[in-house]
């Protein structure tokens, strides 16, 4: 059973570029959330994406936006890329209306490096 | 908003010791707290969490108290190896179901030496 997948692993963008970065959801999870780990940081909620809609969001400007699809898998966007999103984007799923336990729990994928020159 | 503060930063321990890594959340309605562990390089994996309805939770080694009064939860691990050699996030979360952020401490790097 797979887990929570992330592409690309790395990727190097220049200031004022675009970037999309890619989740597939653990099996059997519906709800997919993102979130920004800078460099000694602990992570930071981006938005939350359930039933192909945000459903929350975080303190993040415009720029950041995202989709779900029917397949519940996910997209983060980020447009006019600035030097301070150069941070690890995680992708996290978990299973909406239960509670965080056992089986669900919020699950991370490995993440997308992203270096903004 | 929900605020974790999560102390200290860095914890350097003998192996076979134990350490202990304190948050503190701001939001009384906050009900769940996990912890995750990050090894350099990886994904944080859940390690541990406690619901607001419990005052203590073991896991082997590993061990979660929660005080809602006082508005603040600890991870013990006791008979530290080298391999609990990580950061160690703390963070809170409100609400009923797995449709819920977590907002998340600054993490402790724990060095478990030999």
């Amino acid at each position: 059973d797979a887990g929570v997948t992330q592409s690309p692993t790395h990727l190097i963008k220049t200031r004022g570029q675009q970037v999309t970065l890619r989740c597939s959801p653990k099996s059997g999870h519906d709800t997919v959330s993102w979130y920004q780990q800078a460099l000694g940081q602990g992570p930071q909620f981006i938005f939350q994406y359930y039933e192909e809609e945000e459903r929350q969001r975080g303190n993040f400007p415009d720029r950041f936006s995202g989709h779900q699809f029917p397949n519940y898998s996910s997209e983060l966007n980020v447009n006019a890329l600035l030097l301070g999103d150069s941070a690890l984007y995680l992708c996290a799923s978990s299973l909406n209306g239960q509670p965080y336990s056992g089986a669900n729990v919020l699950t991370f994928g490995a993440g997308s490096r992203l270096t903004v020159l | 908003g929900e605020n974790v503060e999560q102390h200290p930063s860095t914890l350097s321990v003998q192996e076979g010791d134990s350490a202990v890594i304190k948050c503190t959340y701001s939001d009384s309605a906050s009900n769940y707290f996990p912890w995750y562990k990050q090894e350099l390089g990886k994904r944080p994996q859940l390690i541990i969490d406690i619901r607001s309805n419990v005052g203590e939770k073991k896991d082997q080694r590993i061990a979660v108290t929660l005080n809602k009064t006082a508005k603040h939860f600890s991870l013990h691990i006791t008979e530290t190896q080298p391999e609990d050699s990580a950061v160690y996030f703390c963070a809170a979360s409100k609400g009923r179901g797995g449709g819920n952020k977590l907002t998340f401490g600054t993490g402790t790097q724990l060095k478990v030496e030999l």
